[in-house]
């Protein structure tokens, strides 16, 4: 298994541009998450999907924040406009569900300067 | 509201002592406690579970305890090796299958 993948490794961009995060679950997995960590705040859950359905995005920054997970194998997370403040590395994990643990992809390392 | 408590945020040891990490829960129905392991610049990795029906598990030198009663739970690292250096964060399950992190310990082993 290739794990959770997750694309691009590192983007930089400038602020106003629009960002978008991907990330390919594993096989089987029906529960996926994107988090932010910064030195800050540290581990922050953004949004969460049971089966494809958004659970919870209570902790999605603002508006300018988006998930979708179209199918089981594939999500997404678009930031609109981005700004220097969304700076940090955003993990995307997976897991077979309650009382299992995640498995977390390589992360992106975001700088919007 | 859902919350987990880790402490120390930062644990400096000699190679060759033990280390050892406490977190507490908020969610009494929490039921699966992992541990993950995260080294400068890496993904988080689990390195042990437990899970609430079983008060002890160990794995070589890592070894986990849960108390349900007191709601705590603890890391365990014998003999720490250089290697060991990383940050830990445990979590608590909550019903949906959604993890609470506590806010990490970093742990740094010197020779």
């Amino acid at each position: 298994d290739a794990g959770v993948i997750q694309s691009p490794r590192h983007e930089v961009t400038e602020m106003g541009q629009e960002v978008t995060l991907r990330c390919k679950p594993i096989s089987g997995h029906n529960s996926l998450f994107w988090y932010r960590q910064t030195m800050m705040r540290g581990l922050e859950l953004l949004i969460y999907f049971n089966n494809n359905v958004p659970i919870d995005d209570s902790g999605m920054p603002e508006d300018r924040f988006s998930a979708k997970m179209p199918n089981a194998s594939f999500s997404t997370l678009k930031i609109q406009p981005s700004e220097p403040r969304d700076s940090a590395v955003y993990f995307c994990a997976s897991s077979q569900g309650q009382g299992y643990g995640y498995t977390f992809g390589s992360g992106t390392r975001l700088t919007v300067v | 509201g859902e919350n987990v408590e880790q402490h120390p945020s930062t644990l400096s040891v000699q190679e060759g002592d033990s280390a050892v990490i406490k977190c507490t829960y908020s969610d009494s129905a929490s039921n699966y406690f992992p541990w993950y392991k995260q080294e400068l610049g890496k993904r988080p990795q689990l390195i042990i579970d437990i899970r609430s029906n079983v008060g002890e598990k160990k794995d070589q030198r890592i070894a986990v305890t849960l108390n349900k009663t007191a709601k705590h739970f603890s890391l365990h690292i014998t003999e720490t090796q250089p290697e060991d250096s990383a940050v830990y964060f445990c979590a608590a399950s909550m019903l949906t299958g959604k993890l609470i992190f506590g806010q990490g310990t970093t742990l740094q082993v010197k020779p």
